[in-house]
């Protein structure tokens, strides 16, 4: 069963507009949740990633806002840029395990 | 300083026959991550090793898969007998701690994808 459901499948946004996934999780235990940005023909690459003691992890155009009591976080890409083109994944895990569950992912065009 | 290795890129094989696929982990790390991603779906994870200790398999088929992380050289994944299903991209990563730790980012691998005929 799919632990972390990952939302839209896909998203087309415009050069200068907002980027928004949506993850949510079933499993409490979760303590650890990271976004991966992934190209065509490349492994995932760490883009940000945010515990629960926070609601909100900003780095450059990228933040992750975190809602603990509805078990959602997000990914917003502000300012889009045809080079954000890529898929997002998000993911969880705890400190315990060594593995994380992905969402399906998010395929994202930004048109010029 | 030179990223996760995996090796081969590009496998093809027969149905029947074995795989191989091969991970170097950056150096210093000592965990290592299997995982498979089908087309158009997310990654899956499918075991956790440290050096000649396999600390989680519960993502992995439990015929025809193996996979070890020798004291000396690659983590190696194996799959015997392929059949079709087995088509898809086999991503490692690898940790100086188990990921999650510490904020401590696991390195993914550019993968190896896997073509079963």
């Amino acid at each position: 069963q799919q632990q972390v459901k990952q939302s839209p499948q896909s998203l087309i946004v415009q050069k200068g507009g907002i980027s928004i996934i949506n993850c949510a999780y079933e499993n409490t235990a979760f303590d650890y949740f990271p976004w991966y940005q992934q190209f065509p023909g490349k492994g995932p690459a760490l883009l940000i990633a945010i515990r629960p003691d926070v609601s909100e992890k900003k780095e450059g155009r990228f933040t992750i806002s975190f809602n603990k009591s509805a078990k959602q976080f997000s990914l917003h890409i502000m300012d889009s840029q045809p080079g954000d083109s890529a898929t997002y994944f998000c993911a969880a895990g705890t400190d315990s395990w060594g593995k994380l569950q992905f969402g399906a992912g998010t395929q994202v065009v930004v048109t010029p | 300083n030179a990223g996760v290795m995996q090796n081969p890129r590009h496998l093809v094989r027969r149905r029947g026959q074995e795989a191989r696929l091969r991970c170097s982990p950056m150096k210093g790390h000592s965990h290592v991550y299997w995982y498979r991603q089908l087309p158009e779906e997310g990654l899956k994870f499918m075991v956790y090793l440290q050096k000649e200790n396999i600390i989680d398999e519960s993502g992995m088929p439990k015929e025809r898969f193996s996979a070890e992380f020798p004291k000396e050289g690659p983590s190696i994944l194996r799959i015997q007998q392929v059949v079709r299903g087995d088509s898809a991209a086999y991503f490692c990563a690898s940790s100086p701690f188990p990921q999650g730790r510490l904020n401590t980012e696991a390195f993914f691998g550019q993968g190896t994808r896997l073509t079963v005929v």
